[in-house]
Order: C-alpha cells, then structure tokens, then sequence
C-alpha cells in the first residue's frame, strides 16, 4: 500500500526565517508524483509546489523548494524568507489519486 | 467556471438523513476526485471519475456512499442514513486531463457537514 507520513504535526518560524517540513512516503513504484499543498483556515487547497519523481532535479517556485531523495523516499519542504501569509496546513501528497500524509501546521512568528 | 465549486458550504443533517454534495469543477476538466478530509487529519480519496465513467471508487468507506457525474461534468456526492462518524469537510477536485503531464488538481472550497 502507498503511504505519505508527515511526522511534525506542527512547526513555528520566526518571520523571515527559513523552515523545512519533513515528508517521506512508501511505494514500489517508479514513477510518480509529489505534491506539497497549502490548506488556510479557508479550507481551499492550494498547490505549492510539484515533483516528477524522474526529474533528478529539486523543483524551485520562488521561495519554495523541495529536497527529493528518491532513495530514500523523502519529500521535505523549504520555505525561505518565510511570510505571516505562509501560516497555513501543509499536506504532502503522492500519485495520481493524491495520497496525503496527516499534515504539519506551520505558525509563523512575526 | 473560475474555479471549482462546491455546494452547499456546510451542511446540517440529523443521523439518519440522506444528504447530497454537488461539485462543479472546472469547465473542460477531466478527472475529478472526491476525498474526505475529518477534522485534523489529511483528505482520504473517496472516488475518482473520468469523465463520466467512476475509475476508481475503492475510497467509498461504505455502500451507503455514491457518486455520479452522468454528463460528465458535474458531480454528485450522495450519503444515505447519515451517521455521525460522517461528519467531515468532503473536498472535489479536477484536473485537466488524465495524462501525468496533466496532474495538477484544483480544489475547491468544500462542504462542511455535520450530522447530529
């Protein structure tokens, strides 16, 4: 079976300051895709950021990066410079069907 | 649409009750995805359609669950004898296509139920 674990269920960040979420994930397949969500009290789901488990390369979107390592099966999320807008849930998620781990609140100090 | 929408925002049944979420996601996608997300915890897949055709309904945690999108498009989540372990936010989602170069959901806003 194809599992997601988040094991930090919450995480603080002073303003400004750099945070990395952890993620790792269990699966025989090759071939996927990793998604790390935002969840604001607003409940909508908003994409962070994606991975192509194919793509050797660590995805970037402005201050969000990831650090995949495939062999390992870990996932986690840096947030630099973080912002008082980044407090939120933050899911990651796996494959097509979108397998996600419990999540890590993110409060961020100002 | 703009986005994927959800209705109703929140919902109030007594146990017992059938109860129906309508999802309208967004025009020209594909896939879309149901999940049920309780309080505290991470969205858990309920079902998967392709266009109108359900691939995938091996979230469904019971048969008192059904889903439906005979055009399509839009989609209807259907709980029947509602129970109180039901209680949940219940997120649609679509994407695009089907293809892995077309895999980013979008999601909408939810509906909140209660059943008391």
């Amino acid at each position: 079976a194809q599992t997601v674990t988040q094991s930090q269920p919450e995480m603080s960040v002073q303003e400004a300051e750099t945070v990395t979420l952890s993620c790792t994930y269990d699966t025989s397949e090759s071939d996927y895709y990793l998604f790390w969500y935002k969840q604001p009290p607003s409940r909508q789901m908003i994409l962070v950021i994606r991975q192509e488990a194919y793509k050797q390369q660590n995805a970037t979107e402005n201050r969000f990066s990831v650090n995949f390592q495939k062999a390992a099966k870990s996932f986690s999320l840096k947030i630099s410079d973080s912002q008082l807008g980044d407090a939120a849930m933050y899911f990651c998620a796996f494959g097509g069907k979108l397998i996600f781990g419990q999540g890590t609140e993110l409060s961020v100090k100002p | 649409g703009a986005g994927v929408s959800q209705s109703p925002r929140y919902k109030v049944a007594k146990r017992g009750q059938d109860v129906a979420l309508r999802c309208d996601p967004i025009s020209g996608h594909v896939s879309l995805f149901w999940y049920q997300q309780a309080l505290g915890q991470g969205p858990e897949f309920l079902t998967y359609f392709q266009n109108e055709a359900q691939l995938d309904k091996s979230g469904l945690p019971s048969d008192r669950f059904f889903a439906e999108r005979p055009e399509g498009s839009v989609s209807t989540l259907k709980i029947q004898r509602t129970q109180q372990e039901d209680s949940a936010v219940y997120l649609c989602a679509s994407s695009l296509g089907s293809s892995r170069a077309n895999r980013q959901a979008f999601f909408g806003q939810g509906t909140r139920l209660t059943v008391v």
